[in-house]
């Protein structure tokens, strides 16, 4: 059972536009959602992540847009670069202080962003 | 600080072959975790630990057995390997305290394993 959905599995995007991944979770007991970048051939990076009591948080950049009531958040990348093409997971996390994050993981979405 | 790093990158082994994946990190973290990563599944957790001496297990555990006998190793073991189990694996560290993003699972490079 797939508790963390993530479209769309591939997208492509001119440089300067702008991204958008969606992600969809289950468990309402989930408290922490990262979004993780990962290059071909590297280990996924900590990109920008969010807890559900904010709706929005930006950094450069990069936006999530969190939705409590629709259990869905976004990750949004304004002025997509050629640098940016990489392959974006969405997370889900409980547990904040004091266990082990177990991070339940989407699908994945490669991301090319073309001249 | 050379963060999380993983031995060997790559590895082939024949079915019911046993092979040890070596996780090291140097940044004290006490939490260390295993996933594998497959085409359209993304990252899956097989084990954890919260710190040395203790082990628990993940979402896809089968298969697999771990030690962490040293608060900076986190081992992965495959005692008869599968043509299932090629995939790539990866192994994370994080922290236990500080700001909420201390959450934040730092990764090492992956290591990639066929099984024929």
């Amino acid at each position: 059972q797939q508790q963390v959905k993530q479209s769309p599995q591939s997208l492509i995007v001119q440089k300067g536009g702008i991204s958008i991944i969606n992600c969809a979770y289950e468990n309402t007991a989930f408290d922490y959602f990262p979004w993780y970048q990962q290059f071909p051939g590297k280990g996924p990076a900590l990109l920008i992540a969010i807890r559900p009591d904010v709706s929005e948080k930006k950094e450069g950049r990069f936006t999530i847009s969190f939705n409590k009531s629709a259990k869905q958040f976004s990750l949004h990348i304004m002025d997509s670069q050629p640098g940016d093409s990489a392959t974006y997971f969405c997370a889900a996390s409980t547990g904040l202080t004091g266990t082990a994050s177990k991070l339940t993981f989407g699908t994945g979405t490669r991301l090319q962003v073309t001249l | 600080n050379a963060g999380v790093t993983q031995t060997p990158k790559f590895r082939v082994l024949k079915t019911g072959q046993s092979m040890t994946l070596l996780c090291a990190q140097d940044m004290n973290h006490e939490y260390m975790y295993w996933y594998r990563q497959d085409p359209g599944m993304g990252l899956r957790l097989i084990h954890y630990s919260v710190g040395e001496g203790t082990t628990a297990k993940g979402e896809v555990p089968d298969g697999y057995n771990v030690s962490r006998l040293k608060k900076q190793n986190f081992l992965l073991g495959l005692e008869s390997a599968a043509p299932s189990q090629t995939s790539v694996y990866f192994c994370a560290s994080s922290a236990t305290y500080g700001t909420a993003l201390s959450h934040e699972q730092y990764f090492g490079p992956g290591t990639r394993l066929t099984v024929t």
